[in-house]
């Protein structure tokens, strides 16, 4: 079974530095997708960024970026230029590509504090 | 934008006693799904289901829990005879269909509290 772990339970930054949340994952998979999902204060989790694992190249989205290792299954979530509203809980996600699994497997969450 | 709405925000029930979780998918999505999330832990796959029947479900979804579309907006979540451990959050999702082109989106969830 997949299993993903984010070693940070919180994390703090100074509004406009830049943040990296850590995120393993273990598989026997070699196709798969990942997924950062941001859960603010409303509780309403968001999808920030995705990753799929035969792409090489790192997603981006604004100023979210990944730093995808596939070697290393590390999966790691970069928000360059912080802001106030970064707030939340972020959550990494693994998704099976084979065997038709629909189900995220997701970490247990790094709580974000932006200082401002 | 369209949002996946979840009814109650909080549910307090008596251990022992049924209870109905409501969501409203996003209108055009296809496939819907419920997690958990147990205070202090993971958020847990629960229950997947598409065309009125369940695709996929996982070691915690056992005979007390069960899933229905009783019409065309909305996707419950009926848990029986409640325990304790039972409290926890429970998330609704939905997606237009599966893919990585396809994301999951989330409701802000249901609170659920056994006494």
């Amino acid at each position: 079974a997949q299993t993903v772990t984010q070693s940070q339970p919180e994390m703090s930054v100074q509004e406009a530095e830049t943040v990296t949340l850590s995120c393993t994952y273990d598989t026997s998979e070699s196709d798969y997708y990942l997924f950062w999902y941001k859960q603010p204060p409303s509780r309403q989790m968001i999808l920030v960024i995705r990753q799929e694992a035969y792409k090489q190249q790192n997603a981006t989205e604004n100023r979210f970026s990944v730093n995808f290792q596939k070697a290393a299954k590390s999966f790691s979530l970069k928000i360059s230029d912080s802001q106030l509203g970064d707030a939340a809980m972020y959550f990494c996600a693994y998704r099976s590509v084979e065997g038709g699994s629909e189900k995220l497997v997701f970490g247990k969450g790094t709580k974000l504090t932006v200082n401002p | 934008e369209p949002e996946v709405t979840q009814t109650p925000s909080h549910q307090v029930t008596q251990m022992g006693q049924e209870v109905i979780l409501r969501c409203v998918p996003i209108s055009n999505h296809l496939y819907f799904y419920w997690y958990r999330q147990i205070l202090g832990q993971k958020v847990e796959f629960l229950v997947s289901f598409y065309n009125n029947e369940i695709s996929e479900k996982s070691e915690i979804f056992d005979d007390q829990f069960s899933v229905e579309r009783p019409d065309g907006s909305n996707f419950t979540l009926k848990i029986r005879s409640t325990k304790l451990e039972d409290s926890a959050m429970y998330f609704c999702a939905s997606s237009e269909q599966t893919g990585f082109n396809q994301p999951q989106h989330f409701g802000d969830g249901t609170r659920l509290s056994i006494l």
